[in-house]
């Protein structure tokens, strides 16, 4: 498997823009996370998916951001508008739960976003 | 809801000694652990995970303890080389049926030459 899929890799893009990052997990797996990296904050959970359906939004940070899946190989996180202090890495990761057990969870490459 | 605190944010070791980075969780329900290494630039990845129904965990150089009655559990790198050079986080479950991980503030290791 290819693993987790992410793009674009790099955004830049002006205040006011509407942003899309899309993700597509690894085939099988049953939850998708959305996570943002910063030096101040670190890795914070967005939101997260379980068989595609939005499980946990508490981590958005705002109603400018917005997660969809639609069905198990996509997801997007779209910001609208972007602000400056958006500029992040964004991680999409995936991991199969059952059983009661958490599985390993396994991340993109991140998608840099730097709003101006 | 969790809450989970990681400890040094910074640490600079000498090649060859060895390194301990500790994290406390507030979630007794907790009871998955695992440890993620990010080299700069990179993804977060996976290096060990320790699950509560064991206290200790090791995998060559690395080892994880984990003390469930204090809500806390250790990193420890032996003999470290330049290339542990990283950030590290740990991080706890939630939720054992969604995968939930809720993760430190990141340790950043710098192992010299």
């Amino acid at each position: 498997d290819a693993g987790v899929i992410q793009s674009p890799r790099h955004e830049v893009t002006e205040m006011g823009q509407e942003v899309t990052l899309r993700c597509k997990p690894i085939s099988g797996h049953n939850s998708l996370f959305w996570y943002r990296q910063t030096m101040m904050r670190g890795l914070e959970l967005l939101i997260y998916f379980n068989n595609n359906v939005p499980i946990d939004d508490s981590g958005m940070p705002e109603d400018r951001f917005s997660a969809k899946m639609p069905n198990a190989s996509f997801s997007t996180l779209k910001i609208q508008p972007s602000e400056p202090r958006d500029s992040a890495v964004y991680f999409c990761a995936s991991s199969s739960q059952g059983g009661g057990s958490t599985g390993e969870l396994f991340f993109g490459e991140g998608s840099r976003l730097t709003v101006l | 809801g969790e809450n989970v605190e990681q400890h040094p944010s910074t640490l600079s070791v000498q090649e060859g000694d060895s390194a301990v980075i500790k994290c406390t969780y507030s979630d007794s329900a907790s009871n998955y652990f695992p440890w993620y290494k990010q080299e700069l630039g990179k993804r977060p990845q996976l290096i060990i995970d320790i699950r509560s129904n064991v206290g200790e965990k090791k995998d060559q150089r690395i080892a994880v303890t984990l003390n469930k009655t204090a809500k806390h559990f250790s990193l420890h790198i032996t003999e470290t080389q330049p290339e542990d050079s990283a950030v590290y986080f740990c991080a706890a479950n939630t939720n054992s049926n969604t995968g939930k991980l809720i993760f430190g503030q990141g340790t950043t290791l710098q192992v010299k030459p």
